[in-house]
């Protein structure tokens, strides 16, 4: 079982639509969660952080966190074709010392 | 804010060759990570240092990867004598404390010949 499962996709969702990815993870140890955004060629940036229970919202970004589950998603409201991206699930457990898990990513493609 | 600096941005090599990547992290930061990313998967982690000391080096192939932080500021990550299947990205990232949020570098892409 990999450590930090991510659904490869690629996910296609019409401009205006919500795109929603999805992640788990096996350790129950996990504390700390991230989505990156990484398009073609270059780095991740941060999209959002979550670490409780519950929903976070930044504008049109919603992050949801289910520890009971070992399940965090990442909504996108009104997509546009510039979201079209990789986004990365990111999962620091502090099981062992403080490490970052990053999983395969999803490909979202956002048609105009 | 000057972000993470990374040098080369693209290095071109013969497998058994040697290689040397260098990392500057934000300026306060003093948790530095290298990762590996080969293209379609997510980064791995390779190392990752608080201020000068190895916090987790648990994937790095010691056998021929090596990675300092002299003086807790910039890195170095050295691959002796480079694989095929070292042809990746590498990226290093920075970020204020170990659970916080990484600011990652532009990379350097690997092609192992």
């Amino acid at each position: 079982q990999k450590e930090v499962e991510q659904n490869s996709g690629p996910l296609s969702v019409p401009e205006g639509a919500i795109a929603s990815l999805n992640c788990t993870y096996s350790d129950r140890g996990s504390q700390s969660f991230f989505w990156y955004r990484q398009y073609s060629g270059k780095s991740p940036e941060l999209i959002m952080f979550i670490y409780s229970n519950g929903d976070k919202e930044d504008g049109r970004f919603t992050a949801q966190l289910n520890k009971a589950s070992q399940y965090v998603s990442l909504l996108i409201r009104d997509s546009q074709p510039s979201d079209s991206a990789t986004y990365l699930c990111a999962v620091i457990s502090n099981t062992g010392g403080f490490k970052t898990i990053f999983g395969a990513g999803t490909r979202l493609f956002v048609k105009a | 804010e000057a972000g993470v600096a990374q040098s080369p941005r693209y290095k071109i090599i013969e497998k058994r060759q040697s290689v040397a990547f260098w990392c500057n992290p934000i300026s306060g930061h003093a948790t530095l990570y290298w990762y590996q990313q080969i293209l379609g998967q997510g980064p791995k982690l390779l190392i990752q240092f608080q201020n000068n000391g190895v916090v987790d080096d648990s994937q790095l192939p010691k056998d021929r990867f090596s990675a300092e932080r002299l003086k807790g500021v910039d890195s170095t990550l050295k691959i002796q004598p480079a694989k095929l299947e070292d042809s990746a990205v590498y990226l290093c990232a920075s970020s204020t404390y170990r659970e916080e949020t990484q600011y990652f570098g532009p990379g350097t892409r690997l092609l192992v010949l």
